[in-house]
């Protein structure tokens, strides 16, 4: 079966440490997006990727680090440098046709929970 | 950030109501609009990508229409069932940022009620 999985689905941390969040898709796509969803926010983009060994920041990546050394792996690092990391985080990919509008394709999501 | 904004924020009906809801977005270089829905427990799922003004799409008892001119979309719901209950994102691309970035508006919670 084709699409994206995250893992693991809760994670809870100490304040302080740094935790990284898997995303591994097998569709095939170029592109790889992180967003984080709090309550009654809509989906924010952490960092997006266009292409193997290539990465942007989107809007809120501020204590955040991403690679993305194979096309099929997008992970995300939540480091002690965010202020508020406890949230709801989801992994996507598109396939990036010229056109730029492909849907998006989501994982399940990790809850994280940074006590 | 560019704003998109949905309303309702929430809404529930009564199974076999139609419902509708709007996502607002600027007008100005607009490239794409995406509708999901989000079921709880699950990935958010595409519905419809949108990109020319005065499209109209359907996919069974769910349809959404754009207006690029004026900056808004909305998604209807025919006969509401409860398998519908679902939170409902629209999301923008902007034909002036990076193409394939999504700007998502907060939501429309829908619960219908059997």
């Amino acid at each position: 079966d084709g699409g994206i999985t995250q893992s693991p689905k809760y994670l809870f941390r100490k304040e302080g440490q740094n935790v990284t969040l898997s995303c591994e898709q097998n569709l095939n796509h170029d592109a790889m997006y992180w967003y984080r969803q709090d309550p009654g926010q809509g989906l924010r983009l952490i960092y997006y990727s266009q292409i193997v060994n290539d990465f942007q920041k989107g809007d809120i990546a501020e204590g955040y680090s991403v690679s993305r050394e194979k096309k099929e792996s997008f992970p995300l690092t939540v480091t002690s440098a965010q202020k508020n990391p406890t949230a709801f985080y989801l992994c996507a990919s598109s396939r990036r046709d010229k056109g730029g509008s492909d849907t998006q394709y989501f994982g399940p999501g990790t809850r994280l929970t940074v006590l | 950030i560019l704003n998109v904004e949905q309303s309702p924020q929430s809404l529930h009906v009564q199974e076999g109501d139609s419902t509708n809801f709007t996502c607002s977005f600027p007008s100005s270089n607009f490239y794409a609009l995406h509708w999901y829905r989000w079921e709880t427990a699950k990935s958010p799922e595409a519905l419809f990508v949108m990109t020319l003004n005065g499209d109209e799409k359907k996919k069974g008892r769910i349809s959404a229409t754009l207006n690029t001119k004026e900056g808004y979309s909305y998604l209807y719901i025919k006969g509401s069932q409860p398998e519908d209950s679902a939170t409902y994102l629209c999301a923008f691309i902007d034909g002036g940022s990076t193409l394939g970035r999504l700007y998502f508006g907060r939501g429309t919670q829908l619960t219908v009620w059997p």
